[in-house]
């Protein structure tokens, strides 16, 4: 069973689209998080949810918006896409946000193109 | 505010040799974990290791150990015995602070030589 799953792992697009991604874990935990890694492979937290609350809002374009239905879930919405967004993004899960000894599952991670 | 220094950004190895990678970071918490992360080619976030601040002890799995200098805030990691498995990138990362944010170093390309 996989731990940490994301939706597509493969999204090409032109600019100016919007599209989403989606993440489930079925770790039973109560934190979720969306991180950008770019073409340099600088990896960078966006945002991070506790039980459906919005915890952690890193300096990111109002374009982005997380949408988080239940704790199990948290998907990312991406409108008006800009060749800049082109990177690989990541799900990750951990089972507290407040305990710094919690460890981050990640899930297998998207490629977006925007073209 | 925490930052993460991986001064090496590529390193190879011979297969069954050992190799470390160097880490140093800076945080302004007591309270803190840090940890190394793989990336293989396949992209998948994979935990290596992990190290309680402060426990004084290095953090010892299987073929991976830590090298963990409080004082100096240095958080090497050593592979014994490499393998071609081990062929990724490497990232090293406090967590810590508001929120518990782990940040992450800009990674070690990691080649293992057969």
């Amino acid at each position: 069973d996989t731990a940490v799953s994301q939706t597509p792992k493969y999204l090409v697009t032109q600019m100016g689209n919007d599209k989403s991604i989606k993440c489930e874990q079925n770790l039973g935990h109560d934190t979720m998080y969306w991180y950008k890694q770019d073409s340099k492979k600088f990896l960078k937290i966006m945002f991070s949810y506790n039980n459906k609350e919005l915890i952690i809002n890193e300096t990111v374009p109002n374009r982005f918006s997380p949408k988080s239905p239940d704790k199990a879930h948290l998907n990312l919405h991406i409108n008006s896409l800009e060749l800049g967004d082109s990177a690989v993004y990541f799900c990750a899960s951990s089972r507290t946000w407040d305990r710094y000894s919690d460890t981050q599952y990640f899930g297998p991670g998207t490629r977006l193109t925007v073209l | 505010a925490q930052t993460v220094t991986q001064s090496q950004p590529e390193m190879s190895v011979q297969e069954a040799e050992t190799v470390t990678l160097s880490c140093t970071y800076d945080t302004s918490e007591n309270n803190y974990y840090l940890f190394w992360y793989k990336q293989p080619p396949s992209r998948q976030m994979i935990l290596v290791i992990r190290q309680e601040a402060y426990k004084q002890q290095n953090a010892t799995e299987n073929r991976f150990s830590v090298n963990f200098q409080k004082a100096a805030k240095s958080f090497s990691l050593k592979i014994s015995d490499s393998q071609l498995g081990d062929t990724a990138m490497y990232f090293c990362a406090p967590s810590g602070g508001a929120n518990s944010k782990l940040t992450f170093g800009k990674g070690i390309t990691l080649s293992v030589r057969p």
